[in-house]
């Protein structure tokens, strides 16, 4: 079946400008998750969703950054005024459930690589 | 911030050989998470321990966890040039929001 997938694979955005990413997690997932990745560093947690309640947004760098998954299955990402520290490749994550075991596994989408020039 | 960190940086060995990794994080944890990315991709998830469990095995994954030193290492055995990758630990301390180590970088040449 179809995996996590993201859209665009690649942004380039001047600073100061708007983005928005999206993701779609497998169909039926509950949980959903948003990490940041910067250049030779592992994932750090941005944001968690279950249905389309935003249980965790603690990582949220700064109040530019906002998600949002209204329906409780797309989600999207939006980054407004950019700047080069925003620089960096968004993932997506999504998980089948909330409670354990099924709650650990989460599948990875291939991530937006967004570059503010 | 980063939860704990991977050593080495990176590893580079030959095709055939082993390759272990290892992982320090600070906090208790529920559950040790290993995962896999591969150049400019998403992170695929290799292997989970519990942290009532003490060693795992998974193909030619074998991983090990020791909670009184907070560490855990991956041992990939017979190593090939398609496992060429990044391997990150991942922890989860109950609530799913997983925690990134660094990462090692892994480079088998054939």
């Amino acid at each position: 079946g179809a995996g996590v997938s993201q859209s665009p694979r690649y942004k380039v955005a001047k600073r100061g400008q708007d983005v928005a990413l999206r993701c779609d997690p497998i169909s039926g997932h509950v949980s959903l998750f948003w990490y940041q990745q910067a250049l030779g560093q592992g994932p750090e947690f941005l944001t968690y969703f279950q249905n389309e309640a935003q249980l965790d947004k603690s990582g949220l760098p700064s109040d530019r950054f906002f998600a949002e998954r209204p329906e409780g299955s797309v989600s999207t990402l939006k980054i407004q005024r950019t700047q080069q520290e925003d620089s960096a490749v968004y993932l997506c994550a999504s998980s089948l459930g909330t409670l354990p075991p099924r709650s650990y596994e989460q599948y990875f989408g291939p991530g937006t690589r967004l570059t503010v020039t | 911030s980063q939860q704990g960190e991977e050593d080495p940086q990176a590893l580079s060995i030959q095709e055939g050989e082993n390759a272990t990794m290892n992982c320090s994080y600070k906090t208790s944890i529920n559950n040790l998470q290993w995962y896999r990315q591969n150049s400019g991709r998403g992170l695929v998830h290799l292997i989970l321990i519990r942290s009532n469990e003490r060693e795992k095995h998974s193909g030619r994954l074998r991983v090990t966890l020791d909670t009184s030193k907070k560490s855990s290492s991956l041992l990939i055995t017979a190593s090939r040039a398609a496992d060429t990758a990044s391997y990150f630990c991942a922890t989860d301390a109950g609530y799913s929001t997983l925690t990134f180590g660094k990462g090692t970088m892994l480079l088998v040449s054939p």
